[in-house]
């Protein structure tokens, strides 16, 4: 089982909806929980961190389900700048390191 | 502050030929990590490391060196270059936290390597 795994999409929506990506993960003792942006060809940004439960920053939450071992990212009101790719990221395995999902790109439309 | 920064950010090589690729932070982090990213894909990690002197292994480190010998500087070198090594690179810095916790990851803006 890989260590993070999302939804790749595209997920193609207009303008003003509302979108949730999701994201499962294998490493049940994770405490740290992330939601990268990424622009193409460009590095990856922090979105959103997730220690607990969940964060909400704007038109933008985080949600934790510890049990089910998922990530969901909810971005309301969508805007044209939000088309990018979203990368999950938690602790790996056995490393001192994050792993990244393979991302879910979104596409907002006019 | 410049944060983190990649030399070169561009290269083709041809297969055999070697090189090294430059990350340089001045945030004082501790944790210091190298990543491949190719089309369509997430990023993978190829080598890290979590001090001074120190490295280990990632996920793909197969012709793949790397070196720590300043706090700032993370180097990864190719040996022999090959095709399937056609990818970009990100190096990425982490400031210590508390155990089993992460703060952010701050990213350099990659080099974009072709091999011929």
């Amino acid at each position: 089982r890989k260590e993070v795994e999302q939804d790749p999409g595209p997920f193609n929506v207009p303008e003003g909806a509302t979108v949730a990506f999701n994201c499962t993960y294998s490493n049940s003792a994770s405490q740290s929980f992330f939601w990268y942006r990424q622009d193409c060809r460009k590095e990856p940004k922090l979105l959103m961190s997730v220690y607990s439960s969940g964060n909400e920053d704007g038109r933008f939450t985080a949600q934790l389900n510890r049990a089910s071992q998922y990530i969901s990212l909810l971005i309301r009101d969508s805007k044209l700048s939000d088309s990018a790719t979203y990368l999950c990221v938690v602790p790996f395995t056995g490393r001192r390191a994050l792993t990244f999902g393979s991302g879910t790109r979104l596409q907002v439309q006019p | 502050n410049a944060g983190v920064t990649q030399t070169p950010k561009f290269r083709v090589l041809k297969t055999g030929q070697s090189m090294t690729l430059l990350c340089a932070q001045d945030m004082n982090h501790e944790y210091m990590y190298w990543y491949r990213q190719d089309p369509g894909m997430g990023l993978r990690l190829i080598h890290y490391s979590v001090g001074e002197g120190t490295t280990a292994k990632g996920e793909v480190p197969d012709g793949y060196n790397v070196s720590r010998l300043k706090k700032q500087n993370f180097l990864l070198g190719l040996e022999s270059a090959a095709p399937s090594q056609t990818s970009v690179y990100f190096c990425a810095s982490i400031p210590r936290g508390p155990p089993i916790t992460y703060n952010e990851q701050f990213f350099g803006p990659g080099t974009r390597l072709t091999v011929l």
